[in-house]
């Protein structure tokens, strides 16, 4: 993988059902993984940043663990409610403080 | 703490005009950067600055020029504007301590060229 890949490109649940979504990078030269959460009209809020094979972190209904060694990160949410509905974004930093990132995944949940 | 904050909000330019894009944060960041981002596409890096007097090309520079004479300001320059630069620009900063941390992003321009 030369790229940061999301997916799906966007889905649709119902309110109260648990989603999740795949962020997929270069596993070489790898130095952090941020997850951010960006709504309609907003500027993206980081949501997650991750640095060591096997991290997980959680805040509150969402959490996201991390495999730098096959190079793919996945973002849960657990019972998903309509403000929930936004574009969840991942964005690989290597040692040179750039960041790549992927194209987000859209959320949009049905009440 | 006003965060980062990002002037204009939009603006239309004709094609060949030149135009800066203001870029300010408050948080004592010594890393910043600018971003555009395209229909369908994720944020593409233009340029970015570890420190006042240190800046660097990203992924997609050719247009643009930038600088950064304090730690506050980091303004994006666009010397002869061309329809492919219509985009959303975002500017973000982040803390440079014992890291990695989260980039601030400001609220955005959004800029046409006709």
């Amino acid at each position: 993988i030369l790229n940061v890949e999301q997916s799906p490109q966007s889905l649709h649940v119902q309110e109260g059902d648990s989603t999740n979504f795949t962020c997929s990078f270069p596993s070489s030269n790898f130095y952090a993984l941020h997850w951010y959460r960006w709504e309609t009209a907003k500027s993206p809020e980081a949501l997650f940043v991750m640095t060591l094979n096997g991290d997980e972190k959680k805040k509150g209904r969402i959490s996201a663990t991390l495999n730098t060694k096959e190079g793919y990160s996945y973002l849960y949410i657990k019972g998903s409610q309509p403000e929930d509905s936004a574009t969840y974004l991942c964005a690989r930093l290597s040692g040179t403080y750039k960041y790549i990132f992927g194209t987000g995944t859209r959320l949009k949940v049905l009440a | 703490n006003a965060g980062v904050t990002q002037t204009p909000k939009f603006r239309i330019l004709k094609i060949g005009q030149s135009m800066t894009l203001q870029c300010t944060q408050d948080m004592n960041h010594n890393y910043m950067y600018w971003y555009r981002q395209d229909p369908g596409m994720g944020l593409k890096l233009i340029y970015y600055s570890v420190g006042a007097g240190i800046t660097d090309k990203g992924e997609v520079p050719n247009g643009y020029n930038v600088s950064r004479s304090t730690t506050e300001d980091f303004p994006l320059r666009l010397e002869l504007a061309a329809p492919s630069q219509t985009s959303v620009y975002f500017c973000a900063s982040s803390y440079s301590g014992e890291g990695p941390y989260e980039q601030y992003f400001g609220p955005g321009t959004r800029l046409t060229v006709t």
